[in-house]
């Protein structure tokens, strides 16, 4: 059973493009988290989603953010018009319910520039 | 909104020495996780702790949630240096699906 797959690992985009982020949870997993983690903080939640659904989007900034888990294939978050601020590692977790371990990806480290 | 705050935000420690984290919510929480990130790594769960008052013992590592479930702690004994990394808490409020992590703290340990 593979773990938690994110990719790509690191993605350099400049100012003014998107940028689309993979996350394929483990096999058996339909809820998928996704965290935002600055140099040396903490993890910041931005999503949550089950399968198709927006569980809870508290955490994701109105604009130029939005994510997705649809039926078949991988969770994507997608960041519209980078800005150098969005530079920072995402993380994707799943976990097999509600309240229960969670497992986390390798990361994706984004770079504006 | 919720907070979760953790104390210190860095520690030194020479090997051998005990280490304890402390994590401290705004409001009271249904559960509470622990998680240990190595530098340039990813958080890797350690623990669940759901009851008021629960303790919970893996190997070196004590973990226990308040009687308000609103704190909890991580006490390492005789830390060595496979130890070092950040150490995250994660709470949940009832009603909400989020974990909410706290700020960190980091452990260094000194050969």
């Amino acid at each position: 059973n593979a773990g938690v797959m994110q990719n790509p690992r690191h993605l350099v985009r400049r100012r003014g493009q998107e940028a689309r982020l993979r996350c394929s949870p483990m096999k058996g997993h339909s809820h998928v988290y996704w965290y935002r983690q600055l140099p040396e903080e903490g993890l910041k939640f931005m999503v949550y989603l089950q399968k198709e659904n927006i569980i809870d989007e508290s955490g994701m900034p109105k604009e130029r953010f939005s994510a997705e888990f649809p039926k078949e294939g991988p969770s994507i978050l997608r960041i519209q018009q980078v800005v150098r601020g969005d530079s920072a590692a995402y993380f994707c977790a799943s976990s097999p319910g509600t309240r229960t371990e969670a497992f986390f990806g390798q990361g994706t480290r984004l770079t504006v520039v | 909104g919720q907070q979760v705050m953790q104390i210190p935000q860095y520690q030194h420690v020479q090997e051998g020495e005990d280490f304890t984290t402390y994590c401290n919510s705004s409001t009271t929480l249904s559960n509470i996780q622990w998680y240990k990130q190595r530098p340039g790594g990813h958080p890797v769960f350690l623990i669940q702790l759901v009851k008021s008052g629960e303790v919970k013992k893996q190997k070196r590592l004590t973990f226990q949630f308040g009687e308000a479930k609103k704190n909890s702690s991580l006490h390492i004994t005789a830390t060595q240096t496979t130890d070092v990394g950040t150490y995250f808490c994660a709470g949940v409020t009832s009603g909400t699906y989020k974990y909410i992590f706290g700020t960190g703290t980091r452990l260094k340990v000194l050969a």
